[in-house]
């Protein structure tokens, strides 16, 4: 059964740098079928997709964010990372990883496994 | 980039009855929209992706239509287990762009 695991500070300061990861269990990142995200949540508000990256390296990120964001994979440890710099107010979420299965007949981007989030909240 | 918009953003409706939700993208994106299910607390779950393709262990109640700009998800006969907000999400291209949400109660 894949899992996904996000892990990092649930506190971080305005203008500083948030950083988590998502740890894959269950299955490989490395698998060509599929390709990995983050969105995140605001309190009461609605889903927001942050960015995408393939086990090869290759990134996609949201017109918005794209200048603060990088994601990256390490294959080697199966987890994949999220850093959002310049956070301010606006940056507190639930912030999710997730898995985008890649298929030629359907496309890919959407999302078929979640994981359970972590709060991130952006205060001095 | 594509904006996503969602009808109604609520509704309140009676258990058995037909429930619809509206989705419209700004610009034409084939059949490339996935709804998702997000109950109170709880992570998003994919109900649909390809417009019409049930996902896996989805109950057969909810059902997906259209293509291009405008898409419906019709939930056949409303359970109480339904409550939820329901998001739309076009992968036709980046941005993966979710729509704001529509909040389904029972009345």
């Amino acid at each position: 059964q894949l899992q996904l695991q996000e892990s990092g500070p649930g506190l971080v300061k305005p203008s500083e740098t948030l950083s988590l990861t998502c740890t894959v269990s269950g299955g490989s990142i490395s698998s060509s079928d599929y390709c990995w995200a983050w969105i995140r949540q605001p309190p009461g508000k609605g889903l927001e997709w942050i960015g995408s990256i393939y086990y090869s390296g290759s990134t996609y990120y949201s017109t918005s964010l794209r200048s603060r964001v990088t994601i990256s994979v390490d294959t080697s440890k199966n987890q994949f990372s999220l850093k959002l710099t310049s956070v301010t107010a606006a940056d507190t979420a639930v912030y999710y990883c997730a898995r985008h299965p890649n298929r030629v007949t359907t496309g890919w981007g959407f999302v078929d496994y979640w994981g359970q989030g972590t709060l991130v909240t952006v205060s001095s | 980039d594509i904006q996503m918009t969602q009808s109604p953003s609520s509704l309140s409706a009676s258990v058995g009855d037909r429930v619809t939700i509206t989705c419209r993208a700004s610009q034409g994106i084939s059949n490339y929209l996935a709804w998702y299910q997000q109950k109170p607390g709880k992570v998003p779950k994919l109900l649909i992706y390809a417009a019409s393709t049930l996902q896996s262990g989805v109950p057969s109640r909810f059902s997906g239509s259209g293509s291009g700009t405008d898409f419906t998800l019709t939930i056949s006969s409303l359970q109480p287990e339904d409550v939820a907000t329901y998001y739309c999400q076009k992968y036709n291209s980046v941005p993966f762009t979710f729509g704001p949400g529509t909040k389904v109660d029972i009345k």
